[in-house]
């Protein structure tokens, strides 16, 4: 498996606060990809990045920022979390964008009570 | 927006049977790829198709890519309960990102 960890694995929180999920890669790749994904839905790109401080929105970016302030390192934050984040959010990782395979991470499992 | 439509949504099969699912596209695209994911892990990728009409396989798995780069096909030969997962088919358009399509879950009963 690619070296990509996610952490935390598992989070609970409350409505309105604020939360960092964090995604680390070892494969000094230059595309990292949020998702997020839900039962009927599949997986819902949330933000991209393609550099260190170049990001782009996904489908789904309301709520969600991100940063990418090292090559190995891309933030996901939700400045004040609601019920319908609720989720498991996924990194992932490829060499390009269009037509390299991504790589996932473990996931991480959020409950936003 | 482009969506990537998969079905069926849920597949129940007997051991030994076979399995397809299906993944269309209202627009041409420019690639598709395959992923698994078993439960409780991680989508894994399996394949990519890029030419029109292109078919692959990977022992008991066949992939297909339609000729107009509309639609494409997964097909599992005699199925084993390792293949109990939901499959996910991501195609890409000529200036975008993947776009996953919402995956067939696959139950195989002994």
């Amino acid at each position: 498996d690619a070296g990509i960890t996610q952490s935390p694995r598992h989070k609970v929180t409350e409505t309105g606060t604020p939360v960092t999920l964090r995604c680390h890669q070892t494969e000094n790749h230059r595309y990292m990809y949020w998702y997020r994904q839900d039962p009927g839905h599949g997986l819902r790109l949330i933000h991209y990045s393609y550099g260190v401080k170049d990001t782009d929105k996904g489908e789904v970016s309301d709520g969600y920022s991100v940063s990418r302030s090292k090559t190995e390192d891309f933030l996901l934050t939700l400045e004040s979390a609601t019920s319908s984040q609720t989720s498991v959010y996924f990194c992932a990782i490829s060499a390009g964008l269009r037509n390299q395979p991504q790589h996932f991470g473990d996931g991480t499992r959020l409950s936003i009570l | 927006g482009q969506q990537v439509m998969q079905i069926p949504q849920y597949q129940h099969v007997q051991e030994g049977e076979d399995f397809t699912t299906y993944c269309n596209s209202s627009t041409t695209l420019s690639n598709i790829q395959w992923y698994k994911q078993r439960p409780g892990g991680h989508p894994v990728f399996l394949i990519q198709l890029v030419k029109s009409g292109e078919v692959k396989k990977q022992k008991r798995l066949t992939f297909q890519f339609g000729e107009a780069k509309k639609n494409s096909s997964l097909h599992i030969t005699a199925t084993q309960t390792t293949d109990v997962g939901t499959y996910f088919c991501a195609g890409t358009y000529n200036t975008d990102k993947l776009i996953f399509g919402t995956g067939t879950r696959l139950q195989v009963f002994p």
